[in-house]
C-alpha cells in the first residue's frame, strides 16, 4: 500500500542542512504530504505536512514539486540528535485514520 | 497537538498470558489508533478504537488475539492474548487530532 518512493538511507554533516526527497508519483490531488521520524524506537515524530504550497515550521521545511510527484524534507542545520528514520506519508486527512508507513530513510549525522 | 502516555513502557512476559496495554490523551479525541511494529520493520495498523462502538480491525489482527477497548474519549487499552515470541513488538497508540496524527511512546513487549 506505500505510495512513496524515499532512498534507504542518507547521511548528513552536523550544521549542514540535510534534504531528504519523497517520490509519490502517483499523488491525488485531496492527499497531503506528511512527514514523520522515528528516532531509535522511540514512537514516531510528527514533522511537517503540506498540499501544494511550501511549508515551513520551527523543525523543518517542506518542499513540494508544482507537479505535487515529490517532495523535499529539509533540516536545515542538522544535529547528531536528527539521526532517525524519516518517513514520507500521503493521505488524505483522517480518512480511515491509517497511515501507510514504508521503510522510510535512515538518516545519519555525523560530527 | 497532543500528549500520549502509554503504560506499560516496556515488559517481558510468558508465552500463554496476556498483557493489556494502556493508553491515555491530555485531550478528548474522535479516533484512537493501536500499530504495532515487529523488531526492524516499519509499523502496521492493527486497529481504529472507535468510542462507543466495536474496534475496526485491519486484515491479519482479529478481535479475539487483540480486544481493544475504548471506554471513553481519552483512554483505550490493547489486550495481546495468549501471546508467543511472534508478539514481540513495539505497540504504539496515536490519536488524531485536527487534520495530523501523534504517536505516544510505544510498549516494547518481549514474549519468551
Amino acid at each position: 500500500d506505500a505510495k512513496t518512493t524515499q532512498p534507504t538511507s542518507m547521511d548528513c554533516a552536523e550544521g549542514r542542512a540535510a534534504n531528504l526527497p519523497c517520490n509519490h508519483s502517483t499523488i491525488s490531488g485531496n492527499e497531503y504530504v506528511y512527514w514523520y521520524r522515528q528516532i531509535h524506537s522511540q514512537g514516531p515524530q510528527y514533522i511537517i505536512h503540506g498540499l501544494k504550497n511550501n511549508e515551513t515550521n520551527e523543525m523543518a521545511s517542506l518542499i513540494i514539486t508544482e507537479d505535487r510527484k515529490s517532495s523535499t524534507l529539509i533540516l536545515p542545520h542538522a544535529t547528531l540528535r536528527d539521526t532517525a528514520v524519516y518517513y514520507c506519508i500521503v493521505r488524505v486527512p483522517t480518512t480511515l485514520g491509517r497511515l501507510y508507513f514504508g521503510r522510510g530513510t535512515q538518516l545519519t549525522v555525523w560530527p | 497537538s497532543a500528549v500520549i502516555s502509554q503504560k506499560p513502557s516496556r515488559d517481558i512476559c510468558q508465552r500463554g498470558t496476556s498483557l493489556t496495554i494502556q493508553c491515555q490523551v491530555d485531550s478528548q479525541v474522535t479516533m484512537m489508533f493501536w500499530y504495532r511494529q515487529q523488531p526492524g520493520q516499519s509499523l502496521t495498523l492493527i486497529a481504529t478504537a472507535n468510542q462507543g462502538s466495536e474496534a475496526t480491525y485491519e486484515s491479519g489482527f482479529v478481535i479475539d488475539k487483540f480486544p481493544i477497548s475504548r471506554p471513553n474519549l481519552t483512554f483505550s487499552t490493547l489486550t495481546v492474548s495468549n501471546m508467543s515470541p511472534e508478539d514481540s513488538s513495539i505497540y504504539l497508540c496515536s490519536v488524531e487530532t485536527g487534520d495530523t496524527q501523534y504517536f505516544g511512546p510505544g510498549t516494547r513487549l518481549t514474549v519468551l
